[in-house]
């Protein structure tokens, strides 16, 4: 049974840095785009990047690009992202899911409070 | 980037019943040279991820109930569930992946009437 699961967020400042993982399972993770979509409350979902089965392209939003980072290690079958430069309106759940465009697995998702 | 824009965005349907959600695109998702739309539906229930019900549009992902469908093309689709069941009631949303970004709609609320 595939099983992704997050961690990581929390309350930080604007300004501020925050590292979310997403722990892969019940997969084979190496052979599989992974993405990460933002959902800001009451607004609609938003996807944040994607990066590919070695590593070897990533794709970002404008909108945090320059500001965040995906990565992954498929050795410990986990996805990163690391978001710098925070800003208030960066606050929502941050949803890991397994797939380049077409998101067949979500993770529970991650709460990011980005306020003074 | 590609606009999507779903209609209504709230309805309540009775148990049994057909419900529509309707979504736009404010550009082509029909890529001519395979013939096939560039769109996904997902459904949300509080407090839990999206889950993926249809891509390419119209494709019912494995193990979504056949009451759910996809149809439409280019610029306009429609989810439809035919008969409406106590646990159909979610937010649904459409996405396309036609280009870079992908883009979802606002979402539409289907509550049971």
């Amino acid at each position: 049974e595939v099983h992704l699961v997050g961690s990581g967020g929390g309350l930080v400042q604007p300004g501020g840095s925050l590292s979310l993982s997403c722990a892969a399972s019940g997969f084979n993770f190496s052979t599989f785009w992974m993405s990460w979509v933002r959902q800001a409350p009451g607004k609609r979902l938003e996807w944040l990047a994607n990066i590919k089965e070695d590593g070897s392209e990533v794709r970002y939003v404008d909108s945090v690009k320059g500001r965040f980072t995906i990565s992954r290690d498929n050795a410990k079958n986990t996805l990163f992202l690391q978001m710098n430069s925070l800003r208030v309106d960066d606050t929502g759940v941050f949803y890991c899911a397994r797939g380049r465009w077409i998101l067949d697995f979500w993770g529970q998702g991650s709460l990011v409070t980005v306020s003074s | 980037d590609i606009v999507m824009t779903q209609s209504p965005d709230s309805l309540a349907v009775s148990l049994g019943e057909r419900a529509t959600i309707n979504c736009k695109s404010s550009q082509n998702i029909l890529y001519g040279s395979n013939n096939r739309n560039y769109l996904v539906w997902y459904q949300q229930k509080p407090g839990q991820p999206p889950k993926l019900l249809i891509y390419w549009a119209s494709t019912r992902e494995s193990g979504v109930p056949d009451r759910f469908s996809g149809s439409g093309s280019g610029t306009d689709f429609t989810l439809t569930i035919s008969s409406l069941q106590a646990e159909d009631a979610a937010v649904y949303y459409c996405q396309q992946y036609y280009s870079i970004p992908a883009t979802f709609g606002q979402g539409t609320k289907l509550e049971i009437k």
